[in-house]
């Protein structure tokens, strides 16, 4: 257990439909990734949130957005949802924003959208 | 760009030896390498740093040769608990972000 906990765990939508999925970091990590996998694919950064401030963007699509509130967790918004979305959803956590220092994942919010 | 990793994909017989590289074309000031299960999170293995500081926890070692931008994951008498996909993350110099880019994953079998 890496202390980041995702939820929902599973997510079953329509084309079209907006969801949101949620992040809570490892108690005292102020920076949170977010990362998409599709199907037996490599890990696809998105956003980097730390302390509150968005860090840095990798590939995230303009339909979705993220943030980090005061209490640190942070939430994923996905809308005008898509086949092409379908993923496994993973967050993590780290101590500080970057510097070398290990990510923690957690359990992953796999999305499927009919 | 993202980091090159081979083999793509090695099979191998519990106890015997596998390498796994990471290459770039970036100056690099870090690799971190990660193994995930399948249907599971990765989880973090060991992190090289420019200049040859190595942070890792796990009976697995690895290199990190500045001058050729590469990284390499020796994993010795292997166990059927190494078995997963390997991915390597690496961190460029000239990034002020500390954005990690990754590499597409080598699977690794272990037959009993």
């Amino acid at each position: 257990d890496s202390g980041v906990t995702q939820t929902p765990k599973h997510l079953i939508t329509a084309t079209g439909q907006r969801v949101t999925l949620r992040c809570s970091p490892r108690s005292g990590d102020l920076s949170v990734y977010w990362y998409q996998q599709s199907l037996d694919q490599g890990l696809q950064f998105l956003i980097q949130y730390y302390n509150g401030e968005e860090r840095a963007k990798g590939n995230i699509l303009e339909r979705f957005s993220a943030q980090q509130f005061p209490d640190l967790h942070s939430e994923l918004n996905l809308s005008s949802l898509e086949l092409g979305d379908s993923a496994l959803y993973f967050c993590a956590s780290s101590r500080k924003a970057g510097g070398a220092r290990e990510q923690y994942f957690g359990p992953g919010t796999r999305l499927t959208v009919t | 760009q993202q980091p090159v990793q081979s083999p793509q994909a090695v099979i191998l017989r519990e106890g015997e030896d596998a390498v796994i590289n990471c290459s770039s074309s970036k100056a690099l000031y870090s690799v971190h390498w990660y193994r995930q299960k399948h249907g599971e999170a990765p989880v973090f293995l060991m992190i090289l740093l420019k200049g040859g500081e190595q942070k890792g926890h796990e009976k697995i070692s690895a290199s990190f040769n500045e001058k050729k931008q590469q990284s390499s994951l020796y994993l010795t008498a292997s166990q059927l608990s190494y078995s997963g996909t390997y991915f390597c993350g690496t961190e460029r110099t000239e990034d002020s972000n500390y954005q990690l880019i990754w590499g597409a994953g080598t699977k690794l079998i272990i037959k009993p």
